[in-house]
């Protein structure tokens, strides 16, 4: 089954930086948009970022747009997201998604265990 | 941006219940909906997908029906296993691909 293993989250001060990896595999990642999604502590979810396929377009929520940075390494089969500028707003859980391939229907049909990152000095 | 309403924002029933849980788009997003299941400590999982969908391999005493702007979520027959929090999400206009707020279920 699809497999989907976050890690790089931790404790961090405010205006400091984090890069998180999801790592993919048992299915063919280059073809697949990957997504992340965040969830505060008892809050709801919350999309932030997705990537295409072959990693050519990106797109933002405007809460994260300039200090965030989503990525992909298909050789490695492994998607990234650059944390910069970090606020405690940002501390939550962290999950990979993985979205639709070529013009599949657009959900997120398999996460990640999530990440956390928690901003605070 | 398409905003996503869901209510009740939490409700208690018995086991064998019937279960309907509400949401509610802004605007038109035709059947671009789709509902996920979280229960503590671990991550989402799709339920249905294209409104009325059902994900490959989950119970069918779960179904969703809808369109346009007013979309359910029905559980048949709640079970002990189905005490979750569940959040519709709509797909039409992207970014953002909005969440609803989340239904908490617990069972009586």
């Amino acid at each position: 089954e699809v497999q989907l293993v976050e890690s790089g989250g931790g404790l961090v001060q405010p205006g400091g930086s984090l890069r998180l990896s999801c790592a993919a595999s048992r299915f063919i990642f280059s073809n697949y948009w990957m997504h992340w999604v965040r969830q505060a502590p008892g809050k709801g979810l919350v999309w932030v970022a997705r990537i295409r396929g072959d990693g050519t377009s990106t797109e933002y929520a405007d809460s994260v747009k300039g200090r965030f940075t989503i990525s992909r390494d298909n050789a490695k089969n492994t998607l990234y997201l650059q944390l910069n500028s970090l606020e405690a707003d940002d501390t939550a859980m962290y999950y990979c998604a993985r979205g639709p391939s070529g013009s599949g229907w657009s959900s997120f049909d398999y996460w990640g265990q999530g990440t956390l990152v928690t901003v605070s000095s | 941006d398409i905003q996503m309403t869901q209510s009740p924002s939490s409700l208690s029933a018995s086991v064998g219940a019937r279960v309907t849980i509400t949401c509610r788009a802004s605007r038109s997003i035709s059947n671009y909906l789709n509902w996920y299941q979280q229960k503590p400590g671990t991550a989402p999982r799709l339920l249905i997908f294209a409104a009325s969908t059902l994900q490959s391999g989950l119970p069918s005493r779960f179904s969703g029906s809808g369109s346009g702007t007013d979309f359910t979520l029905t559980i048949s027959s709640l079970q002990p296993e189905d005490s979750a929090t569940y959040y519709c999400q709509q797909s039409y206009n992207t970014p953002p691909l909005s969440f609803g707020g989340g239904t908490k279920v617990e069972i009586k």
